[in-house]
């Protein structure tokens, strides 16, 4: 199984600034990935991170907005950019085990 | 694409047991999952299935339909800590993410 840590675990924003959302995790994983969760609302997936090349975006999520680094196979980052309230959400790194998929503790960012 | 369908809330009598109803349809399919998700927590692993059948973990069983694209989770011996949300989630390949439903709240009750 792997661990993840999520930094910060939470944060309070001004509108039109930017937070970098920390993750890390315990062992060397292939796979990462950024879902974002709003209250009372299941996971959306908002993008795959790659190790060494671009995030790949789902539908409605763009590298402009959301800037997701990869340098290596334990460690991403997501921005969340010119915030808004509406990006107030909670903010989960997930990575891929053989059989399953592990998810940080979140973040949970409130803008206002 | 990807839909997951699920009750969005359910409640259920301490001691009861519950059946938790997922129906998907995926173009492609690698496994049904299902998450706990307690208040403010992250998700946790519960089950997985890539065949047809039951899985039976402790008081949590798990079934999966291929042809009908129809899975359940049952929970026994309710406690009230078993009141959270529960997802159902698709596997498309192996390495791809999960795709989830919307979740079902579950509320255990004295």
């Amino acid at each position: 199984s792997a661990v993840i840590s999520q930094k910060p675990s939470r944060d309070i924003c001004q509108r039109g600034t930017s937070l970098t959302i920390q993750c890390q995790v315990d062992s060397q994983v292939t796979m990462m990935f950024w879902y974002r969760q709003q209250p009372g609302q299941s996971l959306t997936l908002i993008a795959t991170a790659n190790q060494g090349s671009e995030a790949t975006y789902e539908s409605g999520f763009v590298i402009d907005k959301f800037p997701i680094s990869r340098p290596n196979l334990t460690f991403s980052t997501l921005t969340v950019s010119n915030m808004s309230p509406e990006d107030s959400s909670i903010y989960l790194c997930s990575a891929l085990g053989r059989n399953e998929q592990f998810f940080g503790p979140g973040t949970r960012l409130t803008v206002l | 694409g990807q839909n997951i369908d699920q009750p969005t809330e359910m409640t259920a009598t301490e001691g009861a047991i519950v059946q938790i109803n997922c129906t998907y349809q995926t173009s492609g399919f690698n496994g049904l999952f299902w998450y706990q998700q307690h208040a403010g927590e992250a998700p946790t692993f519960l089950s997985y299935n890539v065949l047809d059948g039951l899985e039976e973990k402790g008081r949590f069983s798990s079934f999966l339909s291929r042809s009908k694209g129809y899975s359940y989770l049952l929970l026994k011996e309710l406690q009230m800590k078993d009141s959270a949300s529960y997802l159902c989630a698709g596997g498309v390949s192996g390495n791809t993410p999960l795709v989830f439903g919307k979740g079902t709240r579950l509320s255990v009750i004295a």
